[in-house]
Order: structure tokens, then C-alpha cells, then sequence
């Protein structure tokens, strides 16, 4: 069965620094992939889609690669902020109907 | 614009009770999804509809059921709520369902005792 894992529960760094957060799957190959940030009692929000013929993709302080050789994704935010405290929940599309299979996810905190 | 609603807030709930969370979107999305969440275990798929009319079962359906009478609301029903079945549970809505983003509500949490 389909296997999606999440390097590591909690990662802290210091602001300003770049976080990187890995995202490995196995036993299938998604066609896209999908990465959300979700704070303390709330749904989570849509950050990056990145799509499997595509190696990166940027938007603002984000950064998302796919490497389907690997069975990975990595996510990185440059020059970190408080503010990106968060979890950060990795999403490949599984099976046909489009559906998700989320990560169980990666806290970050960012300390100042 | 109000998104996605959710309700109630929070429940506590006797075992053995019915309860049904209600969903409702205002942006004609066509998919939509009930999922829980529990401490390490992450978010799981519970059912979806990809348009009015249709339904399907995801990772982990059995004790619920949901309806999808019309484009707004997903209601998800527990039949007999057992202690198993205290979660957060999240709906959320996407455009088409395919290569679509999804938008999250704010959530229920549910105690069955």
C-alpha cells in the first residue's frame, strides 16, 4: 500500500535561516503533489501544487521540488520568520479520483 | 465570503448516539470531502463526493455516511458513535476534485465518551 512519511515531527530553527522540510513516498508514483500549512486549531491552507514533470516550484519565500526518481519532495522556506511556525502537511494525489493522502505532517518552529 | 462552514464548533456525545456534522461551501465547488484528524495519525480520508449525486469511501469510512443531495452541503453522519470516533474532523471543498487544491473548514471536535 501506498506509504507517505514526513521526516520528522518537529523541526526548529533559528530566523532568518532556510527550513527544509522532505516528504517520501513509496509503493506508487503521484502525479502531482501538494504542500499545506496548517496552525493550532485550524483546517489547513493550500501553499504549493508541483506537478510530476516538474522539477521546482517557487512562490514568494517557498520553494517545493519533486523528484520522482527519488520518491521525494522537499520544501523549503528561505530567510525564516516567527510567523512560519506552523505544520507543514505534505499531500500526493492518490488513486483516481483525485483524492489526497496527507503526511502526518511536520511542525516547525522558528525561533527568533 | 464565508468559504467553508462547519457545525457544530465542538460535541461532546454519549456512545451509541447519532450525531451529524454539517457542511456547507458557498463557492460551487464541485468536490467535496470529510477527513479526520487525530494525533499521530495525521489527516485521513473518512468519504468524498466528486459532484451532487455521487459519493465514495476513502481510507477510513467504516461507522460514517455522508449524502450529497445538492452542490453546497456534505453532511457526515454517525450512526452510533463509538469512543473511536472522537477526532477532529475537517470538510473541505475543491473546484473540479482533480489537480485541484483543496480549501479546508474550520474543523468540529467531537468527544464521544
Amino acid at each position: 500500500s501506498q506509504k507517505i512519511e514526513q521526516n520528522s515531527e518537529a523541526l526548529n530553527i533559528q530566523e532568518g535561516k532556510t527550513a527544509t522540510l522532505t516528504c517520501n513516498y513509496t509503493n506508487y508514483s503521484p502525479a502531482y503533489l501538494q504542500w499545506y500549512r496548517q496552525d493550532p486549531g485550524r483546517g489547513p491552507v493550500f501553499l504549493l501544487l508541483i506537478r510530476e514533470n516538474e522539477k521546482e516550484k517557487r512562490k514568494e519565500r517557498l520553494k517545493v521540488t519533486f523528484d520522482t526518481t527519488l520518491k521525494q519532495s522537499l520544501f523549503h522556506i528561505t530567510a525564516s520568520q516567527p510567523a512560519d511556525s506552523a505544520t507543514y502537511l505534505c499531500a500526493p494525489l492518490w488513486g483516481s479520483q483525485g483524492n489526497l493522502i496527507f503526511g502526518k505532517g511536520t511542525k516547525l518552529s522558528v525561533k527568533p | 465570503i464565508a468559504g467553508i462552514t462547519q457545525a457544530p464548533t465542538s460535541q461532546i456525545l454519549a456512545a451509541g448516539r447519532r450525531m451529524t456534522l454539517r457542511c456547507t461551501q458557498d463557492m460551487r465547488h464541485n468536490a467535496m470531502y470529510w477527513y479526520r484528524q487525530d494525533l499521530g495519525l495525521g489527516l485521513r480520508l473518512i468519504h468524498y463526493s466528486n459532484t451532487a449525486g455521487t459519493t465514495g469511501k476513502g481510507e477510513v469510512p467504516d461507522g460514517y455516511s455522508v449524502s450529497r443531495a445538492n452542490t453546497d452541503d456534505f453532511p457526515l453522519t454517525l450512526a452510533s458513535a463509538v469512543p473511536s470516533q472522537t477526532s477532529v474532523y475537517f470538510c473541505a471543498s475543491s473546484p473540479s476534485g482533480d489537480w485541484d487544491t483543496q480549501y479546508f473548514g474550520p474543523g468540529t471536535r467531537l468527544t464521544v465518551l
